[in-house]
């Protein structure tokens, strides 16, 4: 069965700052990966998605992630920490011709002034 | 403007008194979902359904019922709440078709409260 792994509960970056955060996946199948934002008293926005298309995936707001197979990984970047990013991170797997989502325990980013 | 709709945002009840927090899509998505949200767990499927009339079970599903009666609604039903369903919920939508790359349309949540 597929998961995902968020390392990292908690990660606090300064403003302008690098963010990193981090999602291993477990899937038997090429997956389709994703990563959602939940900012304070809202529901999940999506952020970016891994189709098998390229590997490096560009979202909104300045973020983007790189799908390494040999890792198992797909890592979250930004090269410069902003106040607005502020909000919990969650990575999320689907099997390829499931509909089923799985999504990882969430990592709340904070930004320090 | 497309979006899911959750009602109420916030709800307080005591055990054993039935409730339905309604949810509602106007993007004529075929996938509706039901997730609750709690620290440290992350995001857990209760319920899905897949067009009118077919749904089926998530992670966890007991003490929830689900119905799917017309395309855009999707009511999620505890009959006899219990404090540990005391969680934020989510409903989600989202278009079939393609292999499961398809983006998820999320409600606001709902935050219930069991005593």
């Amino acid at each position: 069965a597929q998961s995902v792994t968020q390392l990292g509960s908690h990660v606090s970056v300064s403003e302008g700052a690098l963010v990193l955060l981090r999602c291993n996946y477990s899937s038997s199948v090429p997956p389709y990966l994703f990563w959602y934002v939940q900012y304070p008293n809202q529901g999940l926005q999506l952020l970016l998605k891994y189709t098998s298309a390229a590997t490096l995936v560009k979202g909104i707001n300045g973020f983007e992630a790189e799908f390494k197979k040999s890792e198992t990984s797909f890592h979250l970047t930004k090269p410069s920490a902003h106040m607005s990013d502020a909000a919990e991170y969650f990575c999320a797997v689907r099997v390829q011709g499931a509909q089923k989502l799985v999504f990882g325990q969430g990592t709340r980013l904070t930004i320090n002034p | 403007e497309a979006q899911v709709t959750q009602n109420p945002r916030y709800l307080i009840t005591v055990t054993g008194k039935k409730l339905t927090v309604t949810c509602s899509q106007n993007m004529n998505h075929e996938y509706m979902s039901w997730y609750r949200q709690d620290p440290g767990l992350g995001l857990r499927q209760i319920y899905y359904s897949m067009n009118v009339e077919v749904t089926d079970k998530g992670d966890v599903p007991e003490g929830y019922k689900v119905s799917r009666k017309e395309k855009r609604n999707f009511p999620l039903i505890l009959e006899s709440p219990s404090p540990n369903q005391t969680s934020l919920y989510f409903c989600a939508s989202s278009f079939l078709g393609g292999q499961g790359g398809e983006k998820l349309f999320f409600g606001s949540g709902t935050q219930l409260s069991v005593l």
